[in-house]
């Protein structure tokens, strides 16, 4: 098991709604990334936060904001939910020095997010 | 979005045989080649990866293959047991430190 935790586990929203789902990263970790997982596909990045900033996007709408705090935990909002966002939402966690090269990324359990 | 294509979809493999799954990329900026290993209700736990400044690299009973030219990098699974049965994906990193992942592929040992 790794060191990544988010909660809550399982959650029903309602079309139109609003959601925020939470992840706190493994230790020493200062970089979170968040992804969309449709059943039967791979992960699909969907924006990357490192030093509290936003540090790349994948191709969603803005109505996928994040956040990230000095703790180096993270928060992903989705606003005006729609049926197609149901989908588990993974959080990753890895140390980025900041240089360009990439690290080692580990996973939390994710949040299995239904919208009706 | 970067091109990943991961084959075979699915794979069946009998007990103590060997497992090979490959991955195809197309962004020649990717600098780090891992592979995940996801369990049903799980998220992906990170299996074993390369980077592109060796060919191979072995970790127990799973070995990375890596060919830089053709773009291309490949798991295999040694003694493949019942336990492995999960879905593999290949998941290339470049510059930033985002990953893209390939579309998976559900590995099934037979007792």
């Amino acid at each position: 098991e790794t060191g990544v935790t988010q909660s809550p586990t399982h959650l029903i929203k309602t079309r139109g709604q609003q959601v925020t789902l939470r992840c706190s990263s493994q230790s020493g970790h200062n970089t979170v990334s968040w992804y969309q997982q449709a059943l039967g596909q791979g992960p699909q990045f969907i924006f990357q936060y490192y030093r509290e900033e936003e540090n790349g996007r994948g191709n969603f709408p803005p109505r996928f904001s994040g956040l990230q705090f000095p703790n180096y935990s993270s928060e992903l909002n989705v606003n005006a939910l729609e049926l197609d966002d149901s989908a588990l939402y993974l959080c990753a966690s890895s140390y980025y020095a900041g240089t360009g090269a990439s690290y080692e990324q580990y996973f939390g359990p994710g949040t299995r997010l239904t919208v009706t | 979005q970067q091109q990943v294509k991961q084959s075979p979809q699915s794979l069946i493999v009998q007990k103590g045989g060997i497992s090979i799954i490959n991955c195809a990329y197309e962004n020649t900026a990717f600098d780090y080649f891992p592979w995940y290993q996801q369990f049903p209700g799980k998220g992906p736990a990170l299996l074993i990866a390369i980077r592109p400044d060796v060919s191979e690299k072995k970790e127990g009973r799973f070995t990375i293959s890596f060919n830089k030219s053709a773009k291309q990098f490949s798991l295999h699974i040694m003694d493949s047991q019942p336990g492995d049965s999960a879905t593999y994906f290949c998941a290339p990193s470049g510059t930033g430190n985002q990953f893209y992942f390939g579309t998976g592929t559900s590995l099934t040992v037979i007792p």
